[in-house]
């Protein structure tokens, strides 16, 4: 069965640091793999999605995403966070079918000024 | 656009109580979903639609009914609430699938917060 785990419930870090959260994956076949973001009160945002092709996929908001296959990894990466990218994020594995996704449980970052 | 819109944005039910959760898209997408989040364990699929008239189950339909009349409207049915079905609501859109580009993101409703007392 496809399924995605975030090992971290949250992450700190310092405004103009990296910033890194982790998501690995299970999945038979080849990986479609989502990043979205929950500000909030807010539905949740596209981040950016990889397909095939390159290993380093480039998004929204100055984020990206490095898939490492033989680590069955696809952990967000920032170079320099702000305090506006405070907010939940989730991973997500296509299962089963177009567009149907299983989530992980979301990762809070938190970042401090 | 106004994107996807969901009402109410909060309800409060009683058990065994039955409701209608709104979700409208004005972007001519295609697929429409409904997904719900509980604290811990992410969003989950309750059920989908690729168009109108065609409705499908995802993880955890048990509870739930969902028709797709309009390619805009989607609406969620509760048919007796159970205290179990407390939690926060999301319908999703997106195009259909474009060959060779996988996926097409989805765009989220701003959530209704149901609790069933």
């Amino acid at each position: 069965a496809q399924s995605v785990a975030q090992p971290e419930d949250q992450v700190n870090v310092a405004e103009g640091n990296p910033l890194t959260v982790k998501c690995t994956y299970s999945v038979s076949g080849n990986p479609y793999l989502f990043w979205y973001v929950q500000y909030p009160n807010r539905g949740l945002q596209f981040l950016l999605k990889y397909i095939t092709g390159d290993n380093l996929v480039k998004g929204s908001y100055g984020f990206e995403a490095e898939f490492n296959k033989s680590q069955t990894s696809f952990h967000l990466k920032k170079p320099s966070a702000l305090v506006s990218d405070s907010a939940l994020y989730f991973c997500a594995v296509r299962s089963g079918g177009y567009n149907k996704l299983i989530f992980g449980a979301g990762t809070r970052l938190a970042v401090h000024p | 656009n106004a994107g996807v819109t969901q009402t109410p944005k909060f309800q409060v039910l009683k058990t065994g109580q039955s409701m209608t959760l709104q979700c409208a898209q004005d972007m001519n997408h295609e697929y429409m979903s409904w997904y719900r989040q509980d604290p811990g364990m992410g969003l989950r699929l309750i059920h989908y639609s690729v168009g109108a008239g065609i409705t499908d189950q995802g993880e955890v339909p048990n509870g739930y009914n969902v028709s797709r009349s309009t390619t805009e409207d989607f609406p969620l049915r509760l048919l007796s609430a159970a205290p179990s079905q407390t939690s926060v609501y999301f319908c999703a859109s997106s195009f259909r699938r474009t060959s060779g580009r996988g996926d097409n993101e989805q765009f989220f409703g701003p959530g209704t917060r149901l609790t069933v007392l």
